[in-house]
Parts: structure tokens; C-alpha cells; sequence
């Protein structure tokens, strides 16, 4: 089955810095990369994904870059607020139906 | 609004007793599904259903059983609750489309304690 390994699982950046997490798949047949952002008490949600026909994405300071030959994709967010502090979880798609998500990276922005 | 709602919002059981968590979506979705949540584990996935009756086990279903007999409702079991099933659970569901969207929406969690 499809192994989604993601690093680091902790990251701490200063306000206005950048943040990048990275995560890799081992199922080649993996189709579609989503990132979720659980905040502290909260349910995960969706920030942003992308499919295995494109390289990047772009939305606003969240961008995600596939790179389907070395099977990684990563999370990139710039101009970090205090708002981005949260556990981001990366997932590949491994079947028709269901995901195979990363052990998450806890990010923490300090103001 | 997309809504998925989960029965408790804590639980204590003792270790031996059956233990039921429940999961209603209000979206007309097809999948559904069960992880349970570990620091430094993330999301693991325990069973998912692609429609009603039908189901498939993930990557840790030792332990747990599920049931689901209307389309909005997905019921985890845990036939006799032990220690090591002491953690966060967390109900989703998403559209059943071959091309898309593939987004998750999740419930709010059940955190359970065995004691």
C-alpha cells in the first residue's frame, strides 16, 4: 500500500519568514496531493491540493510543488502570520477512494 | 454548509465494554470514513465506506468494526474496548466522483478514553 512519510514534524519560523514541509510517497499510481491544516481544537480542512498533471499551485502565500519522478511533493508559505501556526498533514491518494496521510508537521510562527 | 457532526465530543469507557462512535454527513456524500488521531502518527485510516453497506478495512481495522445502514450515518464499533484505543477519532466523508473533487470534510472528533 501507498507510504506517505513527511518531515519535519515540528518547524518554528519567525514572522514574515518562510516555511516549507516535505512529504514522500512511495506509490507511483498515487494521483492527487492535498495538504490539510488542523489548528489547535479543530477539525483538519483542506488549504490546498494538486493533481499528479501539475507541478505547482499557487494560492495566495500557500503554494505546493509536485515532483512525480523523485515521488515528493511539498508545502511552501510565505510571509508567515501567527495565524499560519497549526499541524499541516500531507496525503496521497491511494486508491479510487481513500487517502494515506503524513505523520504531520506541527508549525509554530513566532511574532 | 458542509456538515459532518460525530456523536461525542469526549468519552470514558471502561476496558471490555462496547463502545460505539457515531457519524452523520448531511452533504449526500458516498465515502465516508474512520481514522483515529496519535501525535506523531497523524491521520490513520481504520475502515471507509463507499456506499451504504459496503466497506473496506485500512491500514489498522485490529480491533474495530463499523456499520453503515443509511447513506448519512457511519457507525464505529469497538467490540471490547482496551487501553491502547485510548485516542482522537475522527469521522470524514467526500463525493464518490472519479474526476473530482476528491476534499474530505472532517467532524470535530470523538476523544476517547479507555480506563
Amino acid at each position: 500500500g501507498e507510504n506517505v512519510e513527511q518531515h519535519p514534524s515540528t518547524l518554528s519560523v519567525q514572522e514574515g519568514d518562510s516555511a516549507v514541509i516535505k512529504c514522500t510517497y512511495s506509490d507511483s499510481a498515487s494521483n492527487y496531493f492535498p495538504w490539510y491544516k488542523q489548528e489547535l481544537g479543530k477539525r483538519p480542512q483542506l488549504i490546498i491540493d494538486i493533481r499528479s498533471n501539475v507541478g505547482e499551485k499557487k494560492d495566495q502565500r500557500i503554494a505546493v510543488t509536485l515532483n512525480k519522478t523523485a515521488k515528493h511533493f511539498s508545502l511552501h508559505i510565505t510571509e508567515t502570520q501567527p495565524e499560519d501556526s497549526a499541524v499541516y498533514f500531507c496525503a496521497a491518494k491511494r486508491s479510487r477512494r481513500a487517502l494515506t496521510f503524513g505523520s504531520g508537521t506541527r508549525l509554530q510562527v513566532q511574532p | 454548509d458542509v456538515k459532518v457532526t460525530q456523536s461525542s465530543r469526549y468519552l470514558v469507557k471502561r476496558t471490555g465494554e462496547k463502545v460505539f462512535l457515531e457519524c452523520v454527513q448531511d452533504m449526500d456524500h458516498e465515502n465516508m470514513f474512520w481514522y483515529r488521531q496519535d501525535p506523531g502518527l497523524g491521520l490513520r485510516l481504520i475502515y471507509f465506506s463507499y456506499d451504504v453497506k459496503m466497506k473496506e478495512k485500512g491500514d489498522i481495522p485490529e480491533g474495530y468494526s463499523v456499520s453503515r445502514e443509511k447513506k448519512e450515518r457511519f457507525s464505529l464499533i469497538l467490540e471490547s474496548a482496551s487501553t491502547n484505543q485510548t485516542s482522537m477519532y475522527l469521522c470524514a466523508s467526500s463525493l464518490l466522483q472519479a474526476a473530482g473533487p476528491y476534499e474530505q470534510y472532517f467532524g470535530p472528533g470523538t476523544r476517547l478514553t479507555v480506563t
